[in-house]
């Protein structure tokens, strides 16, 4: 059980155009969903959080209107990556936590690379 | 939450005990100790986690100190698919937040 997804599992996209990462839990209402970057031979970052139906908490120094989140159901949650450029390239995860434990269930990552 | 401590990396034979130390000294009453690991190119996987007793699941056992100010994660057997970067992580009661720092890449060697 406690199952998260993300689609695509990797995405090249040209610099400038914006893309868009699924995340699915897929046995489990996730109530909270979080958004982490990792960049090559670094640890995880925590980018946001999201609660279901409310607006996502951005970290300090995310810009909220570049990497917009949209937790829209108990098992979805997207982030769209706007005007993309080279430095956004990165290892994308996102995770899920639901009303039964405060653990997080982490999905497999995204690689973005933007050329 | 508080800050972990840990080794860079560690070597472990393989069949054998695997040990990885954290350290946790500024740790308060209401905050546990998590462990997770993550796979080269992969999500992080949660592993186990504990309070003040010691807790052992299908995985691996953590380790607690009387005074809660370090621990060990075991992993009994050690296999080739347990080489990843092992995280320990210290968080607040009801708190979802997880801090990862560097962890300690463990390599099991056959």
């Amino acid at each position: 059980g406690a199952v998260v997804s993300q689609h695509p599992s990797w995405v090249i996209c040209k610099s400038g155009t914006s893309v868009k990462i699924e995340c699915r839990s897929l046995d489990f209402q996730a109530t909270t969903m979080f958004w982490y970057r990792q960049f090559p031979k670094q640890s995880l970052m925590l980018m946001a959080t999201s609660n279901e139906g409310s607006k996502a908490t951005y970290e300090q120094g995310v810009e909220k209107d570049k990497f917009l989140i949209n937790h829209a159901s108990l098992t979805l949650s997207t982030l769209t990556v706007t005007s993309a450029h080279p430095e956004d390239s990165s290892f994308y995860i996102c995770s899920a936590s639901g009303d039964f434990s405060y653990e997080q269930y982490f999905g497999p990552g995204t690689r973005l690379t933007v050329t | 939450d508080a800050k972990t401590t840990q080794p860079t990396s560690m070597d472990c034979a393989e069949g054998r005990a695997a040990n990885l130390p954290c350290n946790h000294s500024t740790i308060s009453g209401n905050e546990y100790v998590y462990w997770y690991r993550q796979i080269h190119s992969q999500g992080p996987q949660y592993i186990i986690h504990g309070l003040k007793n010691n807790e052992t699941n299908e995985m691996a056992s953590l380790i607690i100190t009387e005074d809660r100010k370090s621990s060990t994660l075991i992993l009994p057997h050690a296999t080739l698919r347990d080489t990843a970067v092992y995280y320990c992580i210290v968080n607040g009661a009801g708190s979802y937040q997880l801090t990862f720092g560097k962890g300690t890449k463990l390599s099991v060697i056959p």
